[in-house]
Formats: C-alpha cells, structure tokens, sequence
C-alpha cells in the first residue's frame, strides 16, 4: 500500500523560504503526477503544483513566480520550496499522488484526474 | 476565487438521500474528482472519473455529471458522513483547481 510521508520546518519567518519533502513508500514513483495541496486555517484547498517523475511540471499561476517543485527519483521523493512567505502562506500543506487518464463513450470525450493517496500534512506557519 | 463553484452548506437528514454539486465550464470535458474531508484529517478520494469509486468507499457515494455541473450523490447519508466535500477538476487556463468545498451536516 502506497504511502506519502512528508516533512519539514513548521515554523518560518516573513520573507523565508518554506521547504517540505515528500517520500513516497511501497509503490512505484513512475506514471503519476505527485502534487502539493495547501488549506489555510478554516479556509478550502488550494492546488500549489505538481511534477512527474521525469520533472515536468505545472505550477498554479498565482504562486508560480514563488513555487519550485523538484523531484529525486533515486529516493522516491519531492519536494516544495515557496519563497518569500508571508502570514497568507500559513496553511496544512499536504502531497498527494495523481493520475488521470481519458474516457471514450462513443462520440463523448472526458478527460479525468484524480488524487488517490495524501500525505498526513504539515503545518507551517509564518510569524515574525 | 475558484473557477469550480459550490454550495457552502448542505444538510440532510439520517438516512436521506444528498446531491452535492459542482459547477464550472471546464466539468463539461472533465470529470470532476470528489474529495472527502473530516476535521483535523487530510483529504480522501471518495469518486473519480465517470463514476468510480477507490477501495473501501462505501456504495452510498455515487457520482454523475451532466453539462457543466458534477454531482457527489450520498443515498442513505450517515452520521459519519458529515464533513467538508471537496471538488477537483482543471480551470480555463489547464490549471487543476478546487471548488470552495460544501459543508454537509448530518441531521
């Protein structure tokens, strides 16, 4: 069974850069888009970006100027740098596993992605 | 703001059957995915694709999608179904994005 273990500093100050690792155990690393979720506190979920196993990536265009996900396939992980957080950076920030794929009912086309497996989330937050 | 809109709050009563929708332009070529989400928890997958449910999710939770609209159908709601219910689907731009996430209540 696939599992997402995720880590990394819990407390920053304005202007840091928040970094988090995500370790994906007892399953493959290929064909799947390993993504990065955030949900401030008491608010909804917010998509930050994700990467495949060969490091292409796909950013949310309201973070992408901050945003840098990397992967190491050698250690089955990824990982998140925001930079220059602020007090709206304060949030659960979890991983997640991907996939998706298209489905075909006669002349009707319909494309698909889903987030299967999530990592338990890390708080961070952004304090002087 | 969120190019997948929801209701806020939705509330049933034990037993009863609730729809839980979805809206957006980019649902009418994609399949909306559903997540569930209980305090303190992360979320979980409850429906993907057309209709399709991962291991150990109850046959209660159904989904359909007709035009630009996704629904999560719970039918026999129960108690332990009260939650925060997420959508997940692309915007205009190709960006994956959530809706703003229903409440549902259990009554």
């Amino acid at each position: 069974q696939v599992q997402l273990q995720q880590w990394g500093a819990g407390l920053l100050k304005p202007s840091e850069t928040l970094s988090l690792t995500c370790a994906v155990y007892g399953g493959s690393f290929s064909g799947y888009y390993w993504s990065w979720i955030r949900q401030p506190p008491g608010k909804g979920l917010e998509w930050i970006g994700e990467i495949n196993h060969s490091g292409s990536t796909n950013y949310n265009p309201s973070l992408k100027s901050r945003v840098t996900i990397s992967v190491d396939t050698s250690k089955n992980q990824f990982s998140l740098k925001l930079s220059s957080v602020t007090a709206a950076d304060t949030a659960v920030y979890y991983c997640a596993r991907g996939s998706g794929g298209i489905a075909a009912a006669g002349t009707s086309v319909h494309y698909y992605y889903y987030m299967d497996v999530w990592g338990k989330g890390t708080t961070v937050t952004v304090s002087s | 703001s969120s190019e997948l809109t929801q209701d806020p709050a939705v509330s049933v009563a034990l037993g009863q059957t609730v729809r839980i929708t979805c809206q957006g332009d980019s649902l009418r070529s994609y399949y909306a995915s559903w997540y569930q989400q209980k305090p303190g928890q992360a979320p979980v997958l409850v429906i993907y694709g057309k209709n399709n449910r991962p291991s150990g999710i109850p046959d209660r939770f159904s989904g359909s999608s007709s035009g630009n609209t996704a629904s999560l159908t719970i039918t026999g709601a129960q108690a332990e179904d009260e939650a925060d219910y997420y959508c997940n689907s692309r915007d205009s731009s190709g960006t994956r994005v959530f809706g703003g996430g229903t409440k549902l209540t259990v009554l």
